[in-house]
């Protein structure tokens, strides 16, 4: 299967923070996805980014599609609690789609 | 609209023994999927239905592992015998369609420990 590297692998940060984290791959895909996972639920589809160089924003949440398309990047302004989960990178590749090794987030209020 | 169902939540079983898991997708939704996600990792797909056809199973761990959609709407999930590495979260998923992300919607899974 496709190796999908994300970075950093867990983050603390403080409620009100910017948060930057990125997905990076061997190989080039033309569509990278980003999902939230809550605890005990499943990943849930925040952003779907399909040009390279693209972005896309989805209220405090910005993804970019890299130039490259071997790389995505994930930015979240002024965190708040409700942003605690883990955040995967996929790409979607034939029928197949492949998820990166996730970052988790904490907010401390 | 009502979302991908699974059951049970959780599941403690011994290693050696059988386990099975259920998934009713979402209504009209063609395509499911299984993954299987340990601690700390994303999730890995196991096999992926078209219908009631099996689309690819590359990943399904065959000598252990088998998993069914007769009728083309539920599906369910078997362990047999199971071993302590197979525990995990069990997600199902479906979409519209094959190869598209568009609806592609995750259930809340099953949490299988083996001990």
């Amino acid at each position: 299967g496709q190796q999908l590297n994300q970075s950093p692998q867990s983050m603390f940060i403080q409620e009100g923070e910017d948060v930057s984290m990125n997905c990076t791959s061997s190989s080039i895909f033309n569509t990278w996805l980003w999902y939230k996972q809550d605890p005990g639920e499943g990943p849930v589809l925040l952003i779907a980014l399909y040009k390279a160089g693209e972005l896309t924003s989805n209220g405090r949440l910005t993804a970019q599609f890299g130039i490259t398309r071997k790389d995505s990047f994930l930015n979240i302004s002024a965190s708040i609690p409700s942003d605690v989960g883990i955040y995967f990178c996929a790409v979607h590749t034939g029928n197949q789609f492949y998820f990166g090794t996730g970052t988790s987030l904490t907010v401390i209020p | 609209e009502a979302g991908v169902a699974q059951s049970p939540r959780y599941k403690i079983i011994e290693k050696r023994q059988s386990v099975a898991f259920w998934c009713n997708p979402i209504s009209g939704h063609a395509t499911l999927y299984w993954y299987q996600q340990i601690l700390g990792q994303g999730p890995k797909l196991l096999i992926q239905f078209q219908n009631n056809g099996v689309v690819d199973d590359s990943q399904l761990p065959k000598d252990r592992f088998s998993a069914e959609r007769l009728k083309g709407v539920d599906s369910t999930l078997k362990i047999q015998p199971a071993k302590l590495e197979d525990s995990a979260v069990y997600l199902c998923a479906s979409s519209f369609g094959g190869g598209s992300h568009y609806g592609y919607t995750f259930g809340s899974g099953t949490r299988l420990t083996v001990v």
